[in-house]
């Protein structure tokens, strides 16, 4: 029973590469997110895909994209990365109302040199 | 827009004394959801409880127990006895449902809580 998988772990890159963090669900949920952890923010949403299909910018969303692949994919992609983007990055997962817990991965350390 | 406000930054108290968080949200929404998560030094978040704003029963699970009150936007945390493992940061966070899909969470600050053997 795997939830949510996220990879990598721990990357660190270079200011100007890109990269892509990937997030698959096994709950046959409708809903995915991507969040950042920043010290003393608490998390803040970067995208959401209320449905396979469809994506809408959350708080924070300046210098990313994403891309629903299936109803179990979800990708964050950094074009050009910049230290501003060094945090921890959750992916989580939800049923298809606020009635349901959203289940987080474990989290991808990012740290942008 | 939504907000979460957990004003307690840190919280450092004595094993076996009781502890109450807090949180106050804000939203123009008539039907929303709340929600604890716990996130120990591991990292992980580990879902607590969760509760809808038509449902204002209050919650005990163990030691732990909840406290909402619409009156007062308020959706308050208390461990009773708590514990060294309760040690974590423990967030406060808020959704809604636009009919399209659950709209992502709004999260508190986090409140540092410490429990001192």
């Amino acid at each position: 029973n795997a939830g949510v998988t996220q990879t990598p772990k721990f990357q660190v890159l270079k200011t100007g590469q890109s990269m892509t963090l990937q997030c698959a669900q096994d709950m046959n949920h409708n809903s995915m997110y991507w969040y950042r952890q920043d010290p003393g923010m608490g998390l803040r949403l970067i995208y959401y895909s209320a449905s396979e299909g469809t994506t809408d910018k959350g708080e924070v969303p300046n210098g990313y994209n994403v891309s629903r692949l299936n109803k179990r994919e979800f990708s964050l992609r950094l074009e050009s990365a910049a230290p501003s983007q060094t945090s921890v990055y959750f992916c989580a997962s939800s049923g298809p109302t606020g009635n349901t817990e959203a289940f987080f991965g474990q989290g991808t350390r990012l740290t942008v040199v | 827009a939504q907000k979460v406000t957990q004003a307690q930054t840190e919280i450092s108290v004595v094993e076996k004394e009781d502890v109450t968080l807090d949180c106050v949200y804000e939203t123009r929404d008539t039907t929303y959801y709340l929600f604890w998560y716990k996130q120990p030094p591991s990292g992980e978040l580990v879902f607590l409880i969760r509760r809808n704003s038509f449902d204002e029963q209050n919650e005990i699970s163990g030691r732990y127990s909840w406290n909402f009150q619409k009156s007062t936007s308020s959706f308050n945390f208390t461990i009773t006895a708590s514990q060294v493992v309760d040690s974590a940061v423990y967030f406060c966070a808020l959704t809604t449902y636009s009919g399209g899909g659950a709209d992502g969470l709004t999260f508190g600050k986090g409140t540092h809580l410490i429990i001192q053997p």
